[in-house]
């Protein structure tokens, strides 16, 4: 069974302040990792895809960057926000052929007024 | 508008019954999966489909069954040999190719007494 691990697995911060959280998965077969954002009650939404060695991705105030050879990701929230309040998960697809992802157990932010 | 129906949102069931939750995408999207998320931890893989009439099995397959008889369709069966059934399944679906992002339904929740 592939393993991806996420950290820190919950945390709660102050709004204004910035933080981030790591995404390890298997630095071997690697074909791509995602980033989705799931608010309670809502379905799972996409944040990022990224395949590239180096990759750094910006969404507004959310930025990820991506090490393939150690295997890990993180993702950056600047300025975080209350509505920034969600569990972000990142989704691993090794090269095997196969559409198989395998996704971490999540981070889940609190963002406190 | 596209997207991924999951039906239905809560269903109890009495130990020993079969259950079929009901995932339908318009998306024309090629691979299908279900996952399963219990109190505290992280999505897994049950199974997932790349193909009409083909599916292979994810990390938790035993005690559960599917079929992918028709592109837009990927039912799971919650059998009796399933020994924790009680638990928030997640059907998914991603149109093959590099850089699509994976949509999600909005779950359902299963509660087996």
């Amino acid at each position: 069974i592939l393993n991806v691990e996420q950290s820190p697995q919950s945390l709660h911060v102050q709004e204004g302040d910035s933080t981030n959280f790591t995404c390890s998965f298997p630095s071997s077969n690697f074909y791509a990792l995602h980033w989705y954002r799931w608010e309670t009650a809502k379905s799972p939404e996409a944040l990022f895809v990224m395949t590239l060695n180096g990759d750094e991705k910006k969404k507004g105030r959310i930025s990820a960057t991506l090490n393939t050879k150690e295997g890990y990701s993180y993702l950056y929230i600047k300025g975080s926000q209350p509505e920034d309040s969600a569990t972000y998960l990142c989704a691993f697809r090794p090269t095997s052929g196969t559409y198989k992802y395998i996704f971490g157990t999540g981070t889940r932010l609190k963002v406190l007024a | 508008d596209g997207g991924i129906t999951q039906s239905p949102k809560y269903l109890f069931r009495k130990e020993g019954q079969n259950v079929t939750l009901s995932c339908e995408q318009n998306l024309n999207h090629d691979a299908m999966y279900w996952y399963r998320q219990d109190p505290g931890q992280g999505l897994r893989l049950i199974y997932y489909s790349q193909i009409v009439n083909d599916f292979q099995k994810g990390d938790i397959a035993e005690g559960y069954s599917v079929s992918r008889e028709k592109k837009e369709s990927f039912p799971l069966t919650v059998t009796s040999a399933q020994k924790n059934p009680t638990a928030f399944y997640l059907c998914a679906s991603i149109s093959t190719g590099e850089g699509n992002t994976i949509y999600f339904g909005e779950g359902s929740w299963l509660t087996v007494v």
